[in-house]
């Protein structure tokens, strides 16, 4: 299966900061899609968003923004003023091709107050 | 938005039993289900796909016999863990999606935590 890559094992930062989680994956397809999902302490995934490749444009809700760009094959996601609930595990996935939904292996967001 | 439910959400278990886990979709037809397993500090990883009707497709090296996967309405998969061992411990997630097609959002259940003794 083709990789995703989470460097981030784990990143702590002060309630208020911002803090971008970075995801690169490797791709031999042209169509893919791309997820992020949140994984708070109770375990369950929590769907934030789904890209396909053909859109490039930069997505912002609320605090989250994600930045995706092919050239780099990146999709990274980033918290405006964190708060403690943002505090999680992070995954990013990508499905295309022949691959099932295949996970990175998350950043541990730890977000003190 | 979708919700996905499993139950149990924890069980223990004695090494040799069977355990069932069920997950649902709750307000939404699934055409596809997902079955994961998760390790601690670890990522998921995807153990079959069951597809409504039609037999599970199960990743390289998830033996068949021992996760028994039925996906018999649009509603509601099962995982079966047969004579479970205590490297069988591990959380247990599924996922559903609306549709077969790639890229589909697959929602997720809870989770449950398998523990055998």
């Amino acid at each position: 299966a083709q990789k995703v890559t989470q460097a981030q094992t784990e990143i702590s930062v002060v309630e208020k900061e911002d803090v971008t989680l970075d995801c690169v994956y490797e791709t031999r397809d042209t169509t893919y899609y791309l997820f992020w999902y949140k994984q708070p302490p109770s375990g369950e995934l929590v769907f934030l968003i789904r890209r396909n490749s053909f859109d490039e444009q930069n997505e912002i809700s609320g605090r989250y923004s994600w930045n995706f760009q092919k050239s780099t094959s990146s999709f990274n996601f980033t918290i405006t003023a964190s708060q403690v609930v943002d505090s999680a595990v992070y995954f990013c996935a990508r499905e295309g091709g022949a691959d099932g939904l295949t996970f990175g292996k998350g950043t541990h967001l730890i977000i003190q107050p | 938005g979708a919700v996905v439910s499993q139950h149990p959400s924890r069980v223990i278990c004695k090494s040799g039993t069977s355990v069932k886990i069920e997950c649902r979709s709750l307000d939404f037809q699934a055409t596809t289900m997902f079955w994961y397993r998760q390790f601690p500090k670890k990522s998921l990883m995807l153990m079959a796909t069951s597809n409504e009707g039609s037999k599970a497709t199960y990743e390289q090296g998830v033996e068949k016999d021992k996760f028994l996967i039925n996906h018999a309405s649009l509603t509601l998969s099962t995982l079966t863990v047969t004579s479970a061992h205590p490297e069988d411990s591990s959380f247990y997630i599924c996922s559903a999606s609306g549709g077969q097609a790639i890229g589909d959002t697959q929602y997720f259940g809870p989770g449950t935590r398998l523990t055998v003794l």
